[in-house]
């Protein structure tokens, strides 16, 4: 079982405030990282697969980076909305692809 | 396209008996998942499969099966349900190259 480790556990930020989270990972036998949000009381969905060293991924105002030499990526978003409020999680397929172990999330409340 | 769907999505046992989760996907994965969600702790695998007649046991396995007779069915099992199971099951598939996708959950009460 990897270890994938998110920091910090909550954050409350104001409307427009921009802010980013942590998500930590065993360097060795890298395959790939995934982020997802999860909104209470609904299903976790997909933002980024990332693969390679130094990628980094966009998606509206949301952002992500990788360093898979020192096992961490970071998640960024710009100008919080209060419906970015959610659990963000970070995930990492085992050797071999199969496991897909998830951190404990980040939970992040906008404040309107 | 109804992608991941779990049935049933609530359910109340009383300890000791026994149930059967359902998940089924119709993207044609060959990797599915079964988790669960308990407050503070995230999402932790119970079991998953590579593929058809295939299983390999998580995070915390004791007190569940499972079976993947179909490629598109992965089933959880619980022989004897106990108060420590109550939880929100979660369902996922993927392949080896992309994000996984979640059922809807099943909220499961153990009295």
């Amino acid at each position: 079982i990897l270890n994938v480790e998110q920091s910090p556990q909550s954050l409350h930020v104001q409307e427009g405030d921009s802010t980013n989270f942590t998500c930590s990972f065993p360097s060795s036998n890298f395959y790939a990282l995934h982020w997802y949000r999860w909104e209470t009381a609904k299903s976790p969905e997909a933002l980024f697969v990332m693969t390679l060293n130094g990628d980094e991924k966009k998606k509206g105002r949301i952002s992500a980076t990788l360093n898979t030499k020192e096992g961490y990526s970071y998640l960024y978003i710009k100008g919080s909305q209060p419906e970015d409020s959610a659990t963000y999680l970070c995930a990492q397929p085992g050797a071999g692809s199969y496991q897909l172990t998830f951190g404990k999330g980040t939970k992040l409340s906008v404040i309107p | 396209n109804a992608g991941v769907t779990q049935t049933p999505k609530f359910r109340v046992l009383k300890t000791g008996q026994s149930m059967t989760l359902l998940c089924a996907q119709d993207m044609n994965h060959e990797y599915m998942y079964w988790y669960r969600q308990d407050p503070g702790m995230g999402l932790r695998l119970i079991h998953y499969s590579v593929g058809e007649g295939t299983t390999a046991k998580g995070e915390v396995p004791d007190g569940y099966n499972v079976s993947r007779l179909k490629k598109q069915n992965f089933l959880l099992g619980l022989e004897s349900a106990a108060p420590s199971q109550t939880s929100v099951y979660f369902c996922a598939s993927r392949t080896g190259s992309t994000e996984a996708f979640f059922g809807q959950g099943t909220r499961l009460t153990v009295v």
